[in-house]
Parts: structure tokens; C-alpha cells; sequence
């Protein structure tokens, strides 16, 4: 099993360019996650969704949109990328939404300048 | 909402010193409660969680933490680092709808 993958590894764009972040996981799990981290101030939850076809907003969902098209893929779209959200993105999935172990991707450097 | 608080950002040891990484969390319900250990330029792994049950939980290599309920709180302790555990550590804490983390402490552990 590869576990939760994660595409691009790191990324440039400059303000205003648009990107999608692809997370992928072969652990047939129900949930999936997408995280910011920033220094100082831990990981913070941007989208997520309880099963395919369905998405939520986290904590910080403001300039992000999300899909979960199949239920191994969940994808996170900048439509115009400003330098604050420059960060490492990490996706995370469970089976288990209460209880059980978020498993997480390598993550994402993104860069906008 | 579920906030997590870790008291120290930054925590120096020497080789084979014990060590506590604070953590507390505010909530008015139950909770379940993670420790995360994240390596350099790596994601999140899981080191240790609180669900139910005995109060002392204990990781496969040598951490361990304590729910408190009285004090909200859920340190994690090793009575002797060694340098590979040098990383920095998350704690975490789900609520009703999400999962929230503190801001990390990282510990280096020094020869």
C-alpha cells in the first residue's frame, strides 16, 4: 500500500495563478482531509469530506475550493493564489471520523510570490 | 469550539534525560485525544492516543501520556530520549466536528 500520496511535492506561482493540489489514498477510507501548516501555529483544517460526493469547510477554507469526485481522490483548487497562502499542505485520511488514526501525505510546499 | 494549547514551542535536552511536552486542552464534552510526531520533511505519524479506558497510554517506543481530566490536560513523557526522537510533536484533540492541533513543540534531543 502506498497510504495517502500527495502531488505536486513543492510548487512556485506567482499571485493570481490558479492550481489544483491532488491527494490520493488506497486505504479505502471514508474521510479525507486537507491541513495548512504554518510556523507557529500547528496544522489548521481547510476542507474536508465524509465520503465521495460531499465536502465540508474547516477551519480556514477562505481562497480554497475542494472535490471528492472518487472516494481515493480529493483535490484542493487555489483559483488565485495570494503570497498568504504560501505553506506546506498536507492531506489526511481515516476510516473512522471519531476514533480512528489520521493518516497523513508527505505534503505540499507551495511558494506564491 | 475545541482548542489545543501546547505550553513550550521549543524543548532542549540532552541524550538520555527524561522529558515532558505539555499539553491542554479546553472543551466542555468528551474528547479523544493524539499525540502526532512529525520528522523533518515528512507528514504526521501517529505516536500515541487517548480514547477511553486507562488513563496512561504508552507508545511502541518508550512515550508515554496522561489523560488528566481535571486539569485538561494530556502531557507526553519519555524517561530517556535518545537522539532519533529529536522531531517535532503535535497534540491533538477531536471534538464534535473537527480535529484541532496545537502549534507543535519541537524537542532536540543534543549528544
Amino acid at each position: 500500500n502506498a497510504g495517502v500520496t500527495q502531488t505536486p511535492k513543492f510548487r512556485v506561482l506567482k499571485t493570481g495563478q490558479s492550481m489544483t493540489l491532488l491527494c490520493a489514498q488506497d486505504m479505502n477510507h471514508e474521510y479525507m482531509y486537507w491541513y495548512r501548516q504554518d510556523p507557529g501555529m500547528g496544522l489548521r483544517l481547510i476542507h474536508y469530506s465524509v465520503g465521495e460526493g460531499t465536502t465540508a469547510k474547516g477551519e480556514v477554507p477562505d481562497g480554497y475550493n475542494v472535490s471528492r469526485l472518487k472516494k481515493q481522490n480529493f483535490l484542493l483548487g487555489l483559483e488565485s493564489a495570494a503570497p498568504s497562502q504560501t505553506s506546506v499542505y498536507f492531506c489526511a485520511s481515516t476510516g473512522s471520523y471519531r476514533t480512528d488514526t489520521q493518516y497523513f501525505g508527505p505534503g505540499t510546499r507551495l511558494t506564491v510570490l | 469550539a475545541q482548542s489545543v494549547t501546547q505550553l513550550d514551542s521549543q524543548v532542549p535536552v540532552f541524550e538520555e534525560a527524561p522529558v515532558e511536552l505539555r499539553c491542554n486542552y479546553s472543551s466542555s464534552v468528551s474528547v479523544y485525544l493524539f499525540w502526532y510526531v512529525q520528522y523533518p520533511n515528512q507528514g504526521l505519524q501517529l505516536l500515541l492516543k487517548y480514547l477511553s479506558g486507562s488513563t496512561l497510554v504508552e507508545s511502541i517506543n518508550g512515550f508515554e501520556a496522561e489523560f488528566n481530566k481535571s486539569q485538561t490536560s494530556f502531557h507526553l513523557r519519555k524517561p530517556s530520549v535518545h537522539i532519533s526522537d529529536t522531531a517535532e510533536y503535535f497534540c491533538a484533540a477531536r471534538g464534535d466536528n473537527d480535529m484541532r492541533f496545537g502549534a507543535g513543540t519541537r524537542l532536540t534531543v543534543k549528544p
